[in-house]
């Protein structure tokens, strides 16, 4: 079973609208980190939001937020107001099972946004 | 701060040459990762190392390796090249190895196997 799974065909979005990409996931670890990375066309890998697994509070940075559902094992990045710039790749990953001996993080495919002026 | 720098940023190689591909970590990062992105199975994980010591491995083959260095500088080599291994290869960073930490990667190596 894939452990992130990003199933959204390409997202089209208008600029200055908010846009909601899609993340569901598997884990048997009850402690875990969720992350949402954007690669432009680059290839960077951008650092977007974080959140882990026992946070309260949905994580927020800047223009992101993080929709996070536990029992539904779901991470939705939400982008407010999107930008030209926000056109890219957008990968969600998790690491899990953290012994202090693992960097280790398991992508989705990626869902692809187009935002339209 | 400068970010992660790999080189070279293109290669293009022919089947059953080996390559060599470098990874500049971030200053003062230790943990350096190396990552496979293919359009068919996309991001998946090579290997980790820490202090110079490798402390995770994905599901590669054998023809896969890395080493790091006493500067944190990371070296992935890939010997026997296939058509498969057609692949941007990222390298990242962190500082250290935690269950928040985020990875710094950097622009990647895109390599061509013909």
């Amino acid at each position: 079973a894939q452990k992130i799974t990003q199933t959204q065909p390409g997202m089209f979005v208008q600029e200055k609208e908010a846009v909601t990409l899609d993340c569901t996931y598997d884990t048997s670890d009850p402690s875990y980190g969720l992350f949402w990375y954007k690669q432009p066309s680059s290839g960077e890998m951008i650092f977007l939001i974080y959140q882990g697994s026992y946070d309260q509070q949905n994580a927020t940075e800047g223009r992101y937020s993080l929709n996070f559902q536990k029992a539904r094992k779901s991470a939705n990045l939400v982008i407010s107001a999107s930008q030209l710039g926000d056109s890219a790749m957008y990968f969600c990953a998790m690491r899990e099972d953290y012994t202090g001996a693992n960097s280790k993080l398991t992508f989705g495919k990626g869902i692809t946004l187009s935002v339209r002026p | 701060k400068a970010g992660v720098t790999q080189t070279p940023r293109y290669l293009i190689k022919t089947r059953g040459q080996q390559v060599t591909l470098s990874c500049s970590p971030i200053s003062g990062h230790r943990s350096v990762s190396w990552y496979q992105q293919t359009p068919g199975q996309g991001l998946q994980f090579l290997f980790e190392y820490f202090s110079e010591t490798q402390r995770n491995k994905g599901n590669f083959p054998g023809r896969f390796s890395g080493r790091q260095f006493s500067n944190s500088r990371s070296e992935m080599n890939v010997s026997t090249l296939e058509l498969g291994d057609s692949a941007l290869y990222l390298c990242a960073s962190s500082f250290q190895s935690g269950l928040n930490e985020k990875l710094f990667f950097g622009s990647g190596t895109q390599l061509s196997v013909l």
